[in-house]
């Protein structure tokens, strides 16, 4: 089966530095999406990676290795509104998305 | 990036109505888009794949003759619940595909929350 992980909640203090982790195990990769959705909102894009190695936007930082079916969002300086669920999502070899559970952001003052 | 509006953003219904909502995307062309749905603190649940054109595809369990997609133009799909009951409140998001020679992106619309009384 396919299969998406990534935690279900994590506590960061504002100005700090989080890292998010998601496996994956797919028929097929045909890249990795990082979403943001605010609670009650449609998710909204972060990054997509198909090829290994880390992209750096801004204070977001996304990285993927597909020979261990791994990616991590990181984001630096941490503020207030970046409490969110953070969705990991991948595009199978059917270019279906196939997503995560999401990830609870919640940051602390 | 790219825009994607859904009409209306809310609704409350009877149960028993019709409902239809609208899924834009403002300047692009997009000739798939995507229906989901979403329960309080679940992840989306792709509904079904809408192809500009012809028939959607639907995903195992969902019932195409209750959920009426119709994408009829290159901006324009549209998911119609008919004869809606209140376990089809939920929170309904479509998204649009772009792509071009190297990537593949999904731009997503507002979402339109479903209430069903």
């Amino acid at each position: 089966g396919q299969n998406i992980d990534q935690p279900t909640e994590m506590t960061a203090t504002e100005g700090a530095i989080v890292q998010i982790n998601c496996t994956y195990q797919t028929s097929g990769f045909n890249g990795l999406f990082w979403y943001q959705q605010h609670a009650g909102e449609a998710p909204t894009f972060l990054s997509y990676n198909v090829l290994d190695g880390l992209e750096e936007k801004g204070r977001f930082s996304s990285f993927l290795s597909r020979s261990k079916g791994y990616s991590y969002l990181l984001l630096k300086e941490l503020q207030m509104k970046d409490s969110a669920s953070y969705l990991c999502a991948v595009v199978d070899s059917n270019y279906q998305l196939i997503w995560g559970a999401g990830t609870k952001l919640i940051i602390k003052p | 990036g790219a825009v994607v509006s859904q009409h209306p953003s809310r609704v409350i219904c009877k149960s028993g109505t019709s409902v239809k909502i609208e899924c834009r995307s403002l300047d692009f062309q997009a000739t798939t888009m995507f229906w989901y749905r979403q329960f309080p603190k679940q992840s989306l649940m792709l509904m079904a794949t809408s192809n500009e054109g012809s028939k959607a595809t639907y995903e195992q369990g969902v019932e195409k003759d209750k959920f009426l997609i119709n994408h009829a133009s290159l901006t324009l799909s549209t998911l119609t619940v008919t004869s809606a009951h209140p376990e089809d409140s939920s929170f309904y998001i479509c998204s649009a595909r772009v792509s071009d020679r190297v990537s593949e992106t999904q731009y997503f619309g507002p979402g339109t929350r479903l209430l069903v009384l």
